[in-house]
């Protein structure tokens, strides 16, 4: 069936340095899509979100790209910092998928001090 | 405003039990979600619910598992004959409002361990 997936499952980086985590997308009618950050015994904390008829959304630190031609996601973090480590997971839906959230594989990001 | 509260944070039983999972949505939500998450891979929708309502189960097991949402208290995920394939972390997501691009509220999850 259609999911979402991951290219890298581990992502490893210097503090200071920007991260990139992508993510491929293979439901064309997926529309609003989310990025996800889940800290180790926690649940998922929303980090930014992006809708279908935008191709780039920033947030604090945190900017969100999407191209629609190749269906691909990625979240890129800027100056990134310890507290960033953590497994990014990107989610997509769509108003014929109801309210339900179809999640990725998952990245692993550590930083490096 | 608490957010999405769920427990027991972890739950240990043994092979036959029932394991009863209890989320409370954060306040002025009405529209709960259950994921399932095994270990080092991504959140798998269980079921989604309002009050007195199941909307959509397509992501329940067929037997063993149900979900209800009550008028009053808590939504629950009940597990009955636990196996060791239901050792997993359950996560509750609940939203104010019906599709409109609203962003789901994730609770910290409980884990569940079938020994």
């Amino acid at each position: 069936g259609e999911s979402v997936g991951l290219h890298l499952p581990t992502l490893s980086v210097q503090e200071g340095d920007n991260s990139i985590i992508n993510c491929a997308y293979s439901n064309s009618a997926s529309d609003y899509f989310i990025w996800y950050k889940q800290e180790s015994g926690k649940g998922p904390q929303f980090i930014i979100d992006i809708r279908s008829n935008m191709d780039k959304r920033q947030g604090q630190r945190v900017t969100v790209l999407l191209n629609k031609t190749v269906k691909h996601l990625s979240l890129q973090i800027a100056a990134t910092q310890p507290g960033d480590s953590a497994v990014y997971f990107c989610a997509e839906t769509g108003y014929n998928a109801g309210n339900m959230l179809t999640f990725g594989g998952g990245t692993r990001l550590m930083v490096k001090p | 405003n608490a957010g999405v509260m769920q427990n027991p944070r972890h739950l240990v039983r043994r092979r036959g039990q029932e394991a009863r999972l209890r989320c409370s949505p954060m306040k002025g939500h009405s529209h709960v979600y259950w994921y399932r998450q095994l270990p080092e891979e991504g959140l798998k929708f269980m079921v989604y619910l309002q009050k007195e309502n199941i909307i959509d189960e397509s992501g329940m097991p067929k037997e063993r598992f149900s979900a209800e949402f009550p008028k009053e208290g808590p939504s629950i995920l009940r597990i009955q004959q636990v196996v060791r394939g239901d050792s997993a972390a359950y996560f509750c997501a609940s939203s104010p409002l019906d599709w409109s691009y609203n962003e789901q509220f994730f609770g910290p999850g409980t884990r569940l361990t079938v020994l």
